[in-house]
């Protein structure tokens, strides 16, 4: 079974605060995502990898940056967390080889006071 | 831009009972469309998953069905039980992206 594995389940940080949220696959997968789902909002892509040291941009981008040095770990950075990236942060991956079937890790709900 | 629409946004049902949920999006140039179970606090768990060139694909008592050209899918749940409660999202993946889009999914329970 592919796994998709989240840094932590819930986190706290203050206005200001420079924040990691971290994701690792262990299936060998090309590509990875990284998305924040809030009420009414549905799930955004923020930012995707389908290479090590690649990255594209979602449809919401602006306030965060992404790092993939190694194929199996995606990072999200949020360089001055703000109030309104209070949200649940999701992390996916899929393969080229399987249809881009996605598989989510469990989810990061940040909390920005 | 895709637009991805779940109606109804939620959606209660006694025990037992055979239903469907409904998937429409705007550009019918997809790869393929996925469906997602989410349960509340929790991530995202794929169901099913069915390529454009697919009519319909069966997981249990689960049964997705594809009409690209109408832009619809529908996911079918027999015989429903109270664990089969939570959020279902469905997706697709346009042709020449491997990102999704996601609709903002319907939260079905399942009364005992």
């Amino acid at each position: 079974d592919v796994k998709v594995t989240q840094s932590s389940r819930y986190l706290v940080k203050r206005t200001g605060e420079k924040v990691f949220l971290e994701c690792v696959q262990d299936m060998d997968h090309e590509n990875m995502f990284w998305y924040r789902q809030d009420p009414g909002l549905g799930l955004r892509l923020i930012y995707f990898s389908y290479d090590v040291k690649m990255k594209e941009k979602g449809d919401i981008p602006e306030g965060y940056s992404v790092s993939r040095e190694k194929k199996e770990r995606f990072s999200l950075i949020l360089e001055s967390a703000s109030t309104n990236q209070t949200s649940m942060y999701l992390c996916a991956s899929s393969s080229n080889l399987v249809l881009y079937e996605q598989y989510f890790g469990p989810g990061t709900r940040l909390t920005v006071t | 831009k895709q637009e991805v629409t779940q109606i109804p946004a939620a959606l209660s049902v006694p025990e037992g009972e055979n239903l469907v949920l409904n998937c429409s999006f705007t550009d019918s140039a997809i790869y393929n469309l996925q469906w997602f179970r989410q349960d509340p606090g929790k991530g995202l768990t794929s169901l099913l998953l069915i390529q454009s060139s697919q009519r319909e694909q069966t997981s249990g008592r689960l049964n997705a069905s594809l009409d690209k050209s109408s832009g619809r899918s529908t996911l079918y749940i027999a015989a429903s039980q109270p664990g089969d409660s939570a959020t279902y999202l469905c997706a697709v993946i346009r042709v020449r992206a491997n990102n999704l889009f996601f609709g903002t999914g319907t939260r079905l329970t399942v009364i005992p």
